[in-house]
């Protein structure tokens, strides 16, 4: 079965600095990943999306995630931080199989930046 | 393009009661899928619907139901609502059934008093 775990509920840097926000998953196939991003009171949208190319995946926003399957790790980084960046991000691993279409979320890492 | 819409984007029902939520995809999509978003539980799949047939569902009691018409909007409905109800529902469009690429809408907040 496909799972996501993210290490941490809560993250808080200082605007310009970087950002890390950990993802480990579990899959029985070879896993299409994806990192979402939430803004207070909005839909989600996808920031980048791992399906079996380059381990080094670039987002928008200046995010980048890498897939290292030794790790069975998906961490999100970014260089600086931005205030605009605050938001809830979530990883997330496709159903796999049959169940592609189901995405299963991790439960979320809120990202506070402060001034 | 314009995006996933979903209607009403904000509900407040009594326990007992029933509730229909509405999704229309962007343009062109076939496929939509709803989730329930809760504090407790997280984001979960409901089911995914394409070609007005239901394709993939998680675990929820048969009192979640959805269907999806032949210009591919969707309804969901809750029958029986119970105060665990209460949470963001998630409509997400994509172009083919069981794409891992999909498009969220700005969800329905139903709260169940």
């Amino acid at each position: 079965a496909q799972s996501v775990t993210q290490l941490d509920s809560h993250v808080s840097v200082s605007e310009g600095t970087p950002v890390l926000l950990r993802c480990n998953y579990s899959s029985s196939y070879s896993p299409s990943l994806f990192w979402y991003v939430q803004h207070p009171n909005k839909g989600l949208q996808l920031l980048l999306k791992y399906t079996s190319a380059a381990t080094l995946v670039k987002g928008i926003n200046g995010f980048e995630a890498e897939f290292k399957k030794s790790e069975t790790s998906f961490h999100l980084t970014k260089p600086s931080a931005h205030m605009s960046d605050a938001a809830e991000y979530f990883c997330v691993v496709s159903g796999g199989g049959g169940s592609q279409g189901n995405l299963i979320f991790g439960k979320g890492t809120k990202l506070s930046v402060k001034p | 393009k314009a995006g996933v819409t979903q209607t009403p984007r904000y509900l407040i029902k009594t326990r007992g009661q029933q509730v229909t939520l509405s999704c229309s995809p962007i343009s062109g999509h076939r496929s939509v899928s709803w989730y329930q978003q809760t504090p407790g539980q997280g984001l979960q799949f409901l089911f995914e619907y394409f070609s007005e047939t239901q394709r993939n569902k998680g675990n929820f009691p048969g009192r979640f139901s959805g269907r999806q018409f032949s210009n591919s909007r969707s309804e969901m409905n809750v029958s029986t609502l119970e105060l665990g109800d209460s949470a963001l529902y998630l409509c997400a469009s994509s172009p083919r059934q069981g794409a891992w690429e999909q498009y969220f809408g700005p969800g329905t907040r139903l709260t169940v008093t």
